[in-house]
């Protein structure tokens, strides 16, 4: 399948701090992806919707302005946690809807390998 | 709303015996359902999904899921399992209000293979 990067793969942040993680999709292009969170034992739980030159569209609790998004081009989006608190650990994992690959038909969806945040 | 429920939190099975793994759906429309597997501080790794056409999908690593209208069912299953099967399996389905085709996961389900 098709290659989505996450990076860093481990953060240690101090209280108050920002972190930002990056999404990339190596060997295709997304105009669309995903952020989820997952809590420990858990389930994954969609954080946000974002799309390429426009807003993210945020789940219902989720707050805009502590989980920042940005979908600057069509292989890039970024999460950034602003003003990180120890409740923000957690797993974050992102997903891209390809527009098209090389290996399969448009529409199909892959996922980062994911970023542990813990916030000390 | 679309949603899919997996009853059990932990499935045992011994290596070298048939496995299933439960998911039911509830959705409005055509489902459109998937099977994912998580290894430990990893990410998703696809196993398998059902759009149309025949009730049995065959997916990677042998494994396979019947899709059952009547019981609004998702199986996972495999003949055989291996110690390496060993993860956390989640059954999702998509979700297209809003336009973005979004997934939505069940709680999942850690499947332990024993030797």
């Amino acid at each position: 399948g098709a290659v989505v990067s996450q990076h860093p793969s481990r953060v240690i942040c101090k209280s108050g701090t920002s972190v930002k993680i990056e999404c990339r999709s190596l060997d295709f292009q997304a105009t669309t992806m995903f952020w989820y969170r997952q809590f420990p034992k858990q389930s994954l739980m969609l954080m946000a919707t974002s799309n390429e030159g426009s807003k993210a569209t945020y789940e219902q609790g989720v707050e805009k302005d502590k989980f920042l998004i940005n979908h600057a081009s069509l292989t890039l989006s970024t999460l950034t946690v602003t003003s990180a608190h120890p409740e923000d650990s957690s797993f974050y994992i992102c997903s891209a809807r390809a527009i098209s690959w090389s290996g399969g038909v448009a529409g199909e969806l892959f996922f980062g390998e994911g970023s542990r945040l813990t916030v000390l | 709303a679309q949603s899919v429920a997996q009853p059990e939190d932990q499935v045992n099975v011994a290596e070298g015996n048939p496995l299933t793994v439960k998911c039911t759906y509830s959705v409005s429309g055509n489902p459109y359902l998937f099977w994912y597997v998580q290894y430990p501080n990893r990410g998703l790794q696809f196993l398998l999904k059902y759009i149309t056409g025949d009730n049995l999908v065959k997916g990677s690593y042998g494994f396979e899921a019947e899709f059952n209208k009547s019981q609004t069912s998702f199986h996972l299953k495999k003949p055989s399992a291996l110690v390496s099967d060993s993860a956390l399996y989640f059954c999702a389905v998509r979700d297209q209000s809003g336009g973005y085709n979004k997934l939505i996961f069940g709680a999942g389900t850690r499947l332990a293979v024993h030797p």
